[in-house]
């Protein structure tokens, strides 16, 4: 999982709570993402990041909101708006270069009843 | 729009065959072309990529892919399968012009199984 920590690795929430999703790297990469993992459904991008202070919509970004304070951080949290958060989280990180791949956090598996 | 295909859900394999994963993509132009495995509850492990050059790319724990161009496609293979293979495999694509940040679009995955 390289030098990318994700917390917590299980997250249980009731629905109409926001929750945050930490995601921390330690590669000097500028750029990270958030995917959502469901089954059968690969990854979906909800956000990225190509340089601190900046970020981007994804694909899925309803119901989801970040921010790029800090290099090594982007936070990803999961508001009372976004109608199914269950799923699994991933965080990436990867060099601004291009075609470089990208380096997965361990994930975290929000739960919301 | 760019996509990817991973046709089958699901794979089965003896331990020491040969095994292929296979994947197919639409996109504009030559993309860039990853290989990722999933163990249960764990993130996306990197095994390999094709940019440019030889067809033929070798990657982590014995994997390798070959990139066709002409049936856009870029299957991942393995002389002999262990069970220790046995995972969830996702192939992704990456537009070369129309970069979008770096965006990577996945296959929905493959599981793989190799029994004993």
């Amino acid at each position: 999982d390289g030098g990318i920590t994700q917390s917590p690795k299980y997250l249980f929430r009731k629905e109409g709570q926001n929750v945050t999703l930490s995601c921390e790297q330690n590669l000097n990469h500028d750029a990270m993402y958030w995917y959502r993992q469901d089954p059968g459904q690969g990854l979906r991008l909800i956000y990225y990041s190509q340089i601190v202070n900046d970020f981007q919509k994804g694909d899925i970004a309803e119901g989801y909101s970040v921010s790029r304070e800090k290099k090594e951080s982007f936070p990803l949290t999961v508001t009372s708006a976004q109608k199914n958060p269950t799923a699994f989280y991933l965080c990436a990180s990867s060099n601004s270069g291009t075609a470089l791949e990208q380096y997965f956090g361990p994930g975290t598996r929000l739960t919301v009843t | 729009a760019q996509s990817v295909a991973q046709p089958e859900d699901q794979v089965n394999v003896a331990e020491g065959n040969p095994l292929t994963v296979k994947c197919t993509y639409s996109v504009s132009g030559n993309p860039y072309l990853f290989w990722y495995v999933q163990y249960p509850n764990r993130g996306l492990q990197f095994l390999l990529k094709y940019i440019t050059g030889d067809n033929l790319v070798k990657g982590s724990y014995g994997f390798e892919a070959e990139f066709n161009k002409s049936q856009t496609s870029f299957h991942l293979k393995k002389p002999s399968a262990l069970v220790s293979d046995s995972a969830l495999y996702f192939c992704a694509v990456r537009d070369r012009i129309y970069n979008q940040g770096g965006k990577l679009i996945f296959g929905q995955g493959t599981e793989l199984s190799v029994k004993p």
